[in-house]
């Protein structure tokens, strides 16, 4: 199964502030049908996950436009231009490229 | 707007079964797939496998091939979880998903003699 590397395990940030988690994979995630299943999804305390990103880069309905994602092949980022207090939590990448699909092992985003 | 409601919480003792339910509204159940995903006490996300909402064929993921049963009732729009002979490490939160767009609720299942 692939194996996908989140760091850091935890983050703190004040709100404002522009924070970055990096998503590795053990093996490409380049699709053959040219498409890279790579999401990320927020856990808030005491919720469902919830889809912010989807194939690398392609912001979910409805969430704010601070959150970008970018990468190719095995290395990923998610970004969060202005930290505000609704954005903590547990964030996960998550992959669907290869079958079974795997998360990530979340980053917990604090208020610092 | 489209919606997975799950059933309730459960305790259960270690041997005995249980099925957790997944209802979906808003939206045609055979178009999608519905997977299930495990989360222990404070761990992360573990994917369990999917069932194919048009043929009810399941999929498991390695770690859920004994024991885990995914079943449908498909005129309810429901897909089920069936865990038999419950261990301690099933005590978890289980989720259904459509995609990973539209998560149920989750339902905790507590495993305790």
């Amino acid at each position: 199964d692939v194996v996908l590397t989140q760091t850091p395990p935890t983050l703190s940030a004040t709100i404002g502030q522009s924070v970055s988690i990096s998503c590795r994979s053990s093996q490409s995630l380049l699709h053959s049908n040219g498409n890279t299943y790579l999401h990320w999804l927020l856990q808030r305390p005491g919720q469902s996950p919830q889809l912010l990103i989807y194939s690398v880069s392609r912001l979910e309905s409805g969430v704010p436009n601070r959150f970008s994602g970018s990468g190719s092949g095995t290395d990923f980022t998610l970004k969060i231009s202005g930290v505000e207090a609704e954005d903590l939590g547990v964030y996960y990448c998550v992959q669907g490229t290869h079958a079974p699909p795997t998360f990530g092992g979340g980053t917990k985003l604090e208020l610092k | 707007q489209i919606q997975l409601v799950q059933s309730g919480p459960e305790l259960k003792k270690p041997g005995e079964s249980l099925k957790i339910s997944c209802k979906a509204s808003g939206y045609t159940f055979t178009d999608y797939a519905m997977q299930w995903v495990k989360q222990a006490p404070g761990k992360g996300l573990q994917y369990m496998g999917w069932i194919n909402t048009q043929t009810g064929k399941p999929t498991y993921a390695d770690d859920f091939k004994e024991r885990f049963v995914f079943s449908l009732e498909t005129s309810a729009s429901t897909a089920y979880l069936q865990i038999n002979n419950l261990k301690n490490e099933d005590t978890a939160t289980y989720f259904c998903a459509m995609g990973f767009a539209y998560w149920g609720q989750g339902t905790l299942v507590t495993v305790s003699s």
